[in-house]
């Protein structure tokens, strides 16, 4: 059982370039979110998705796009990087709906970018 | 909106003591969950908190929840140096699916 896998692990882009951060989970979650790690500002949610077709922002969506086509999958693309990018990005995921709504979040293990 | 704070920020300890990490939140919540993390490292889910005077315990951590001072602890009881990582509280914003977390707590514990 994979779980919620991130890729890539690593990525260093020139400012003004853009990329897409994959995140796909295996588990049959709606659930699925955005989270990036800055030290010292613990992790702040960029934008989630409780079902395929829904999403919605979170506290800093601005430079972020994202979209669920499918359960598995939500990408999150920056269309034009900036230093301030740079962060360590974690996508979670979980059920919903019942008594598995209060299951915690499943994390991946991260991607780290770097925006030069 | 919902804004999550964890004191103290950081937490240097000597194994055997006993300390407090205290998650005080600024809105209604209908959960409140604790994590920890390792250097490096993705989170791992420890508590999930659910209604008012609610107590977890797992091995040397306990966490409880009072709702009406939106208050959450986590107590660490005669620490030992496993326990050396950051500890986030997270917060559900009202009834809603946003998950907030608080700025994280980073634990050394030191023999």
């Amino acid at each position: 059982n994979a779980g919620v896998t991130q890729t890539p692990k690593f990525q260093v882009l020139k400012t003004g370039q853009s990329m897409t951060l994959q995140c796909a989970q295996d588990m049959n979650h709606e659930y699925m979110s955005w989270y990036r790690q800055d030290p010292g500002m613990g992790l702040r949610l960029i934008h989630y998705s409780v079902g395929a077709g829904i999403t919605d922002q979170g506290e800093v969506p601005n430079g972020y796009n994202v979209s669920r086509s499918t359960t598995e999958d939500f990408p999150l693309r920056l269309l034009s990087a900036a230093p301030s990018q740079t962060s360590v990005y974690f996508c979670a995921s979980s059920p919903r709906g019942g008594p598995p709504a209060n299951s915690p979040l499943h994390f991946g293990n991260g991607t780290r970018l770097t925006v030069t | 909106e919902l804004k999550v704070e964890q004191n103290p920020l950081f937490l240097s300890m000597q194994e055997g003591k006993n300390y407090t990490i205290y998650c005080n939140y600024s809105t209604t919540s209908d959960r409140l969950y604790w994590y920890r993390q390792d250097p490096g490292k993705s989170l791992e889910s420890l508590f999930v908190l659910l209604s008012n005077g609610a107590v977890k315990q797992e091995g040397r951590l306990m966490a409880s929840l009072d709702t009406k001072a939106r208050l959450s602890t986590l107590h660490i009881t005669a620490a030992v140096h496993d326990l050396s990582a950051t500890y986030f509280c997270a917060a559900t914003w009202g009834s809603t699916d946003k998950l907030i977390f608080g700025t994280g707590t980073r634990l050394q514990v030191f023999p």
